[in-house]
């Protein structure tokens, strides 16, 4: 079965500063991995997705990942943190069968001035 | 295009009774899944319906139950509320046999179980 953990549940960062969101991955098979963001009262919103290829991926809003197999990783970044991120942000595996998603528990990220 | 909607966006409920939650699928999707996030939680996967029928299913009681109608909107019902079933009810569409496809999700459906 599939899973994926984020580390730390919350991360705090200065406006301007790198975002690094990290999240590892268990899969059986090859994975496609998923960064979601959630804003209060919110569904969820895309970020970027791997599913083969480059292992780079740019998403929307400055954001972007790096499959890395050896290291089961996929962890987000962005070089400069706007007030406008302070979200919470999943992410997610679909693999091993069936197109359900797995998400990891969330990571609450908070900018500040 | 109106994306994904769920009906209604709140509700309260009493335990022991039945919910009824609707989802109207993105235009073009014929795959919807219902997700439950409880609060601080990572959505957890409920079921995926295609062509009318229930195609995977999570660890969920069978007080959970679904339906899809021929024109691809579904609901979810559960039956015997539990304290412990409330939490935010999120539908996603999808093009079913497409893992490539990114699946949208709705603003979903705060239920409360007092």
């Amino acid at each position: 079965a599939q899973s994926v953990t984020q580390l730390g549940s919350h991360v705090s960062v200065s406006e301007g500063a790198l975002v690094l969101l990290r999240c590892n991955y268990s899969s059986s098979v090859p994975p496609y991995l998923f960064w979601y963001v959630q804003y209060p009262n919110q569904g969820l919103q895309l970020l970027l997705k791997y599913t083969t290829g480059a292992t780079l991926v740019k998403g929307i809003n400055g954001f972007e990942a790096e499959f890395k197999k050896s290291e089961t990783s996929f962890h987000l970044t962005k070089p400069s943190a706007h007030m406008s991120d302070a979200a919470e942000y999943f992410c997610a595996v679909i693999g091993g069968g069936g197109n359900k998603l797995t998400f990891g528990t969330g990571t609450q990220l908070k900018v500040e001035l | 295009d109106a994306g994904v909607t769920q009906s209604p966006t709140h509700l309260i409920k009493t335990r022991g009774q039945q919910v009824t939650l609707r989802c109207s699928p993105k235009s073009g999707h014929d795959t919807v899944s219902w997700y439950q996030q409880a609060l601080g939680q990572g959505p957890q996967f409920i079921f995926q319906y295609y062509e009318e029928e229930e195609r995977q299913r999570g660890n969920f009681p069978d007080r959970f139950s679904g339906h899809q109608f021929p024109n691809y909107s579904s609901e979810l019902n559960v039956n015997a509320l539990l304290l412990g079933d409330s939490a935010l009810y999120l539908c996603a569409s999808s093009l079913q046999g497409n893992m490539n496809t990114e699946a949208f999700f709705g603003q979903g459906t705060r239920l409360t179980v007092v």
